[in-house]
């Protein structure tokens, strides 16, 4: 069944350490979000791919780092945690915005302490 | 001022109880809105899409209105259950780019009680 993965669901980590919070899709969807979500607020958008080899930052600005080797795949790095990045991490994915919107990941909640 | 806004903030109703949350949008072009519902700790799932010659659009005990002129929008819930409790988010597209962009609503937090 196409969908969308994200992994991990939920990360705590200490300050200064780097991670990276994984997307695929298998839907074939040349485009891909990030988005980030803090809880009774609107999402934002931190970066976006239009395809392959194709990056760009969205309205929030963010200090993580995106690359698109892979149609599939869209993995977000942040190369030294704060406890400023705690929030929910959204990847999303779509074939055409207008007509068929997004297709959202689960999501991963980090925590950074 | 976010473009759109969503009432009310936080909703609690009785099961089998209908509802209705409320959107308002001054994103222009418009293009297309929709509703998503968001479960805690999920990703956001879409449940209707309405472009700006559609009124009304039903999914199931979710029915969304449409009235492209006031810029309203409105998301009502029959015979709600248990599992209806989530958040409600409001996303209007516009058509200012061949591309699209998205504005979203910061949510309706519904909680359904037995």
């Amino acid at each position: 069944e196409a969908d969308i993965y994200q992994t991990p669901r939920y990360l705590v980590i200490g300050t200064g350490k780097k991670i990276t919070l994984e997307c695929s899709q298998t839907m074939g969807h040349d485009k891909m979000y990030w988005y980030q979500q803090d809880p009774g607020m609107e999402l934002h958008l931190i970066h976006y791919s239009y395809g392959v080899n194709s990056t760009e930052k969205g309205d929030l600005s963010s200090e993580s780092t995106v690359s698109r080797i892979r149609t599939e795949h869209f993995p977000l790095t942040l190369e030294s945690a704060r406890p400023s990045h705690t929030s929910q991490y959204l990847c999303a994915s779509s074939e055409s915005i207008r007509k068929y919107g997004y297709t959202f990941g689960s999501g991963t909640r980090l925590t950074v302490v | 001022k976010n473009q759109v806004e969503q009432s009310p903030q936080s909703l609690i109703i009785l099961e089998g109880k209908n509802c209705t949350l409320q959107c308002n949008y001054t994103v222009s072009p418009f293009s297309n809105l929709r509703w998503y519902k968001q479960d805690t700790g999920r990703g956001p799932v879409s449940l209707t899409i309405m472009t700006f010659s559609e009124n009304t659009k039903s999914n199931g005990r979710y029915t969304a209105t449409l009235d492209a002129d006031t810029k309203q929008s409105s998301l009502h819930i029959t015979a709600s259950q248990l599992s209806d409790s989530a958040s409600y988010i409001c996303v209007v597209s516009d058509r200012g780019s061949t591309l699209g962009r998205l504005y979203f609503g910061r949510g309706t937090q519904l909680t359904v009680w037995p």
